[in-house]
This record gives structure tokens, C-alpha cells and sequence, in this order.
């Protein structure tokens, strides 16, 4: 079955530095992509990232980088140059591909990040 | 603002009432869905239409919950009897189909109804 691990409940990062978010995925397909949300405290999930399984570089947008380890199961959300506005709840997320009509997405627990001053 | 747009954003509502909750996607986007979260959990599907037709639907959708697309716009997701159990908040998202992939398909969430139940 499908499942998404983030093993960080909540995360510090100092102002203009970086971080790493933890996402492990269990997916016995082939085809799959992955995806990292942003949900700050007013409740919208707003996309940031995404990667899938047959790219072969690793996802980047901006400040932020995805760091994709196949065959670790391993797709890591990297925030260069924290800003005081990056403090928000992070999700990791995952789509399979096999079924044609199956889109939903399935998504891990979450990570709280507080970025400090 | 092209954006998904959700009404109402707060819903405060007694047991045993009935409530519903409108979604309108990004106009161009003929996937939309809906998911629950509760407090401190990541958000779960609950269901997916495809233009009018409803594809999918999760366990967790019980026999008291309905969700409408009727002219593949805007949908309708109703709770009967409300139950202090629903008490989440209910997200909306819509789709197209990725550019040259199908994998992409990004979905874009709405900014969510949060309902409680006393």
C-alpha cells in the first residue's frame, strides 16, 4: 500500500539558512510522482514542488530543491536561505500512476517549521 | 484571483444538522477533488470527478456524505446528520491534465472550509 513517512514532527531553522525536510514514500510501482505543499496557518495547501519517478534530475524551484533518492525511497524538501515567512506546516505527498483513473493524492503527516529571527 | 475558490470558509453547525460546502475550480482545470483534514494529520482523499463524473470515491466517504459536480464546474460536497466526528477542515483541489505527462498534474487547493460540530 501506498504510504508517505515524515519523521519530523517540527523543525527550527535560523533566518537565511538552510533546511532539510525528511519525506520517505513506500510504493511497490514504477510510475509514481511526488509532490511538497506548503499549508501556512491560514489553511490553504499551496504547491511547491514536484518530481517524477523517471526524472532524472532532481526538482528544483527557486529557493526550494527536491532531493531525490530512488532507490531510498527518499524525496527531501530543501529550503535555501530561510525566510521568516517560510515558518509554516510542510506536506509530502504522493500520487501513483498505474491506475488511470486513480489521481488522489496521499499525503504524510507533516512537518512544522519555525524559522527564528 | 484565478484560483480555487471554496464557500463558506467557517462552518459552526449543531449535531445531527445538514450542511454543504461549494468548490469552484480553476476554470480551465476538469479534475477536482475533495479532501478532509483534521487537526495535526495530513489531508485524506475522500473523492474525484472527472468533468461530471464522480471516478473515485473513499471508504471514508459514509453514506451520509454526497458530493455533486453537476455541470463539470463547480461541486457540491453535503454532510447529513453531522456527526461531532466531522468535524475538519474540507479542501477542495482541481486539475488538468499534466503538460506531455501524465504524472504532473498538479493539483491546486482551494483555501478550505473548516467545520465544526457541537
Amino acid at each position: 500500500a501506498q504510504k508517505i513517512t515524515q519523521t519530523q514532527p517540527g523543525m527550527f531553522v535560523q533566518e537565511k539558512e538552510a533546511v532539510t525536510l525528511d519525506c520517505t514514500y513506500d510504493t511497490s510501482d514504477q510510475s509514481y510522482g511526488l509532490f511538497w505543499y506548503k499549508q501556512p496557518s491560514s489553511g490553504e495547501m499551496i504547491f511547491l514542488i514536484y518530481q517524477g519517478s523517471y526524472d532524472e534530475q532532481n526538482a528544483t524551484e527557486g529557493r526550494y530543491s527536491l532531493n531525490f533518492q530512488k532507490a531510498r525511497k527518499s524525496a527531501n524538501l530543501v529550503i535555501s536561505a530561510s525566510q521568516l515567512g517560510d515558518s509554516a506546516m510542510y506536506f509530502c505527498a504522493m500520487r501513483e500512476v498505474w491506475m488511470d483513473s486513480s489521481y488522489k493524492l496521499i499525503f504524510g503527516s507533516g512537518t512544522r517549521l519555525l524559522v527564528r529571527p | 484571483d484565478t484560483g480555487v475558490s471554496q464557500d463558506p470558509r467557517h462552518k459552526i453547525t449543531k449535531r445531527g444538522q445538514n450542511v454543504t460546502f461549494r468548490c469552484d475550480p480553476i476554470s480551465e482545470h476538469n479534475r477536482l477533488y475533495w479532501y478532509r483534514q483534521t487537526l495535526g494529520q495530513g489531508p485524506e482523499f475522500l473523492t474525484y470527478f472527472q468533468n461530471e463524473a464522480q471516478l473515485e470515491k473513499s471508504r471514508l466517504l459514509s453514506d451520509r456524505f454526497s458530493a455533486e459536480r453537476p455541470k463539470g464546474s463547480f461541486s457540491t460536497l453535503e454532510i447529513q446528520r453531522t456527526e461531532q466526528g466531522d468535524s475538519a477542515m474540507y479542501l477542495c483541489a482541481s486539475s488538468s491534465p499534466g503538460q506531455g505527462s501524465r504524472i504532473a498534474d498538479t493539483q491546486y487547493f482551494g483555501p478550505g472550509t473548516r467545520l465544526t460540530v457541537l
